[in-house]
């Protein structure tokens, strides 16, 4: 079958370690991958879009890697903060550019100060 | 730039009752989708569509009609509501095609009593 798995238990770090999160899918040919964040009660805010072509993408202090042969995503911050505490989730367009956006569950980050 | 609107915030209804959500963005972008969010399940993808007078189904579409008459506007109509249809509602907009991410609307929670 078809899915994306994120690390359903919550992640706790210390502040100024850096967080990894993984992104997992299978039978799933996506163009590109993209990392939200979102906030309880609010929408997910878009963050990094990394393409099949691109091994790394970095913003700030954000960091994403994306593998097609592993079928894998890693998402990382550095010099973690506890502002950076959210939940934050994978999503892919499940083959090429069809505008059909599918997430995984979102792993969520807890950095402690 | 008011982003993606939608209303109502907060809805209540009664069993069998239809309404309809309203999506309006004003960034001209081709691509809104439609998803529901439920604890532990994650966002799932009800209704998508790529541009002006295009649809499809995501993957929870039962229960929900769309339609896309204008770029800006992405209307999703109940047609008779349950209470498995309660649940936190967002509608999302892109350009599509990889080129940058989705913007999120706040959100409309549903309850269906």
């Amino acid at each position: 079958s078809q899915k994306i798995e994120q690390n359903s238990e919550a992640l706790n770090i210390q502040e100024g370690k850096t967080a990894t999160l993984t992104c997992n899918y299978t039978n799933y040919s996506p163009a590109y991958l993209q990392w939200y964040r979102q906030d309880p009660g609010r929408g997910p805010v878009f963050l990094l879009l990394i393409r099949e072509n691109e091994k790394e993408k970095r913003k700030e202090r954000l960091k994403v890697t994306f593998d097609t042969t592993l079928k894998q995503s890693l998402f990382h911050i550095t010099a973690s903060q506890p502002a950076d505490s959210a939940t934050y989730l994978c999503a892919l367009d499940t083959t090429g550019n069809t505008g059909k956006l599918i997430f995984g569950q979102g792993t969520t980050l807890q950095v402690k100060p | 730039n008011a982003g993606v609107t939608q209303t109502p915030k907060f809805q209540v209804l009664k069993t069998g009752q239809s309404m309809t959500l309203q999506c309006a963005q004003d960034m001209n972008h081709e691509y809104m989708s439609w998803y529901r969010q439920d604890p532990g399940m994650g966002l799932r993808l009800i209704h998508y569509s790529v541009g002006a007078g295009i649809t499809d189904q995501g993957e929870v579409p039962n229960g929900y009609n769309v339609s896309r008459s204008t770029t800006e506007d992405f209307p999703l109509r109940l047609l008779s509501a349950a209470p498995s249809q309660t649940s936190v509602y967002f509608c999302a907009s892109s350009y599509g095609q990889g080129y940058g991410g989705y913007t999120f609307g706040s959100g409309t929670r549903l309850t269906v009593v």
